[in-house]
């Protein structure tokens, strides 16, 4: 089956500053590759998604990058600010159930 | 509004004695989920659904059991709750068709004693 692997673990970056997020994925045939936001004591939310058609999304300060041939997708957060910090889990599936990575928990520091 | 909900959110309970956590949703889903979220463990699934009477188990079902009677409808039963099943517990769902955003409900925090 999938299986998705997420770095880092844990990420600090200045305010103002860029952050980075990396997953790779084992199957060549999943199409669909979600981002979720998980901020302290609530709920897991979607915050951006690609298909396997497309190689770049944006949506304001945020982008998502996607290479089939290496089979890794990366999330983008340009100017972060201190309501970025939250815990952020990568996804890919091929149909329905989702296959997660473990999370990476970003702390943008002031 | 578009939603999915848990009840109960919170809930402390002793070892053995059975307990069912609801969850509902409003947005004629055809696919159901239940995970369990531990510190460093990210999102483990339990068990889902892809239909009415349709179940299957995910990565860690043992000592979970679902059902899945309504389409609305997939609670979580623990028939003999231990320790090691403290945990927060997110359901979920999710329109078929590959591509469709997936919803959180708002989770339940268990503690086993």
């Amino acid at each position: 089956g999938e299986n998705v692997e997420q770095h880092p673990s844990t990420l600090s970056v200045q305010e103002g500053d860029s952050a980075v997020i990396k997953c790779t994925y084992s199957d060549s045939a999943s199409n669909y590759f979600p981002w979720y936001k998980q901020e302290l004591g609530k709920r897991p939310q979607l915050i951006i998604d690609i298909r396997s058609n497309v190689g770049e999304k944006k949506d304001q300060r945020i982008a998502v990058t996607l290479n089939k041939t290496a089979k890794h997708f990366s999330l983008h957060i340009t100017e972060t600010q201190p309501e970025d910090s939250a815990v952020y889990f990568c996804a890919a599936s091929i149909g329905t159930p989702l296959v997660f990575g473990k999370g990476t928990r970003l702390s943008v520091i002031a | 509004e578009a939603q999915v909900t848990q009840n109960p959110r919170y809930l402390i309970t002793v070892t053995g004695k059975k307990l069912t956590v609801t969850c509902s949703q409003n947005m004629n889903h055809e696919y159901m989920s239940w995970y369990r979220q531990d510190p460093g463990l990210g999102l483990r699934q339990i068990y889902y659904s892809m239909n009415v009477e349709v179940t299957d188990k995910g990565d860690v079902p043992e000592g979970y059991k679902v059902s899945r009677k309504e389409k609305r409808n997939f609670p979580l039963i623990l028939e003999s709750p231990s320790p090691n099943q403290t945990s927060l517990y997110f359901c979920a769902s999710r329109g078929l068709g590959g591509g469709e955003t997936q919803y959180f409900g708002p989770g339940t925090r268990l503690l086993v004693l």
